[in-house]
């Protein structure tokens, strides 16, 4: 199984509203990460894992909440976006956190209204 | 600081041809270089990966190679056809992946 899955795939909010977006792999990996990616742009590296542990926070804004719960899950909370906050957000993970393939989910598409 | 550029940006091409994409990169410290592909509004699918100690990689239609000397990757597409019509991404793994800014292809019947 080399599949990350990542829920909801689409999420319209307010930017008074408060959600998450969740990711899960069942492939051992014990790292994890987030992307944000806007049109036509390559993905932008958000928040890095290691062994449960963030490890990297690429200056984002503290209205982005990440959170691993366990090896498999990895939660992001989103709390008062701005409208340029939309975007599509992928999630991935790899067995180690360097040297290695990364595997990405789907990803969830974002509009922040 | 790592800039990693794909050319050409877009490719529209007929149904049967080879094609060559390519990624240039400013510096050579690198572990490794994945290939993906994308299709619109999806996630990530990764075609190739090749470590820093390799200078090839190949998984059926598809051959990627790498000179860090030069700062460059191609990925060779055999008999491209309709269904390799996407974006493809290359990136570096330093301390994470830097993305190339992608080549967008079409394959027409």
């Amino acid at each position: 199984d080399t599949e990350v899955t990542q829920t909801p795939k689409h999420l319209v909010m307010g930017m008074t509203n408060k959600k998450s977006l969740k990711c899960e792999q069942h492939m051992g990996h014990r790292a994890m990460y987030w992307y944000k990616q806007k049109a036509k742009k390559p993905p932008e590296l958000m928040f890095v894992y290691s062994y449960e542990k963030l490890s990297i926070n690429e200056s984002v804004p503290s209205r982005f909440s990440p959170e691993c719960p366990n090896s498999s899950l990895l939660n992001l909370h989103l709390h008062a976006l701005q409208p340029e906050d939309s975007a599509l957000y992928l999630c991935a993970s790899s067995q180690d956190v360097i040297f290695v393939e990364q595997y990405f989910g789907p990803g969830t598409r974002l509009t922040v209204t | 600081k790592q800039e990693v550029t794909q050319i050409p940006a877009a490719l529209s091409v007929p149904e049967g041809e080879n094609l060559v994409l390519n990624c240039s990169f400013t510096d050579s410290a690198i572990y490794n270089l994945q290939w993906f592909r994308q299709d619109p509004g999806k996630g990530l699918t990764s075609l190739l990966l090749i470590q820093s100690s390799q200078r090839e990689q190949t998984s059926g239609r598809l051959n990627a190679s790498l000179d860090k000397s030069s700062g460059r990757s191609t990925l060779y597409i055999a008999a491209s056809q309709p269904g390799d019509s996407a974006t493809y991404l290359c990136a570096l793994d330093t301390d994470k992946l830097i993305f190339g800014t992608g080549t967008r292809l079409q394959v027409f019947p």
